[in-house]
């Protein structure tokens, strides 16, 4: 079957810019995840839902981050006036139960210049 | 909170040898998954291989297999038989499975280099 889908797979943006980022997780994957990967290290948690709901937003780095998953599905990671530093791979991944395999997307690369 | 440490930036070895990548960790929970992922240039983050903090038998899958030390917080991971195709960033991680979010925390990634 299709795999954790994310669209763009790059996005440029002008610093101040709003952005955002789809992730498809693999259907029937209840649990869905961003993380942030910066250049040269590891992916880096942002939220976690659980269905509907954040179960755990406690790696949104601040208020310019918002994610949503309104149907259970389909997630968009929201990003309010860009900062250079906001540039990055972001990293979608989808589980069907707690504490199997994660599996990824092929992430979103942004960058704002 | 958890740490995973990967100590080795950069690594090779020539095709089909062994070699092994390291990582430790570091956690005051008895209940966790670790992980070792895969991380071509196409950014594509691919499962290796998984280990539950509760099993003392080492995972293997094939060629890949882990040396779990629990009580030393180790978790290194063997490559046999080495193959192009391996050259890629391995990462370690580490999965809390008490308090409800199964996030998962990186190690920093080791490059692994393959040469024919």
């Amino acid at each position: 079957g299709a795999g954790v889908s994310q669209t763009p797979s790059n996005k440029v943006t002008e610093k101040g810019k709003y952005v955002e980022l789809r992730c498809d997780p693999i259907s029937g994957h209840t649990a869905l995840y961003w993380y942030r990967q910066s250049l040269g290290q590891g992916p880096e948690f942002l939220i976690y839902f659980q269905g509907t709901g954040a179960a755990d937003d406690s790696g949104l780095p601040n208020d310019r981050f918002f994610a949503v998953r309104p149907e259970g599905s389909v997630s968009t990671l929201k990003i309010q006036r860009t900062e250079r530093g906001d540039s990055a791979v972001y990293l979608c991944a989808s589980s069907p139960k707690v504490g199997s395999e994660q599996y990824f997307g092929p992430g979103t690369r942004l960058t704002v210049t | 909170a958890q740490t995973v440490t990967q100590s080795q930036p950069e690594m090779s070895v020539q095709e089909a040898e062994t070699v092994t990548l390291s990582c430790t960790y570091d956690t005051s929970e008895s209940n966790y998954y670790l992980f070792w992922y895969k991380q071509p240039p196409s950014r594509q983050m691919i499962l290796v291989i998984r280990q539950e903090a509760y099993k003392q038998q080492n995972a293997t899958e094939n060629r890949f297999s882990v040396n779990f030390q629990k009580a030393a917080k180790s978790f290194s991971l063997k490559i046999s038989d080495s193959q192009l195709g391996d050259t890629a960033m391995y990462f370690c991680a580490f999965m809390n499975l008490h308090g409800g979010s199964e996030k998962l925390v990186f190690g920093k990634g080791t490059k692994l280099t393959v040469n024919p």
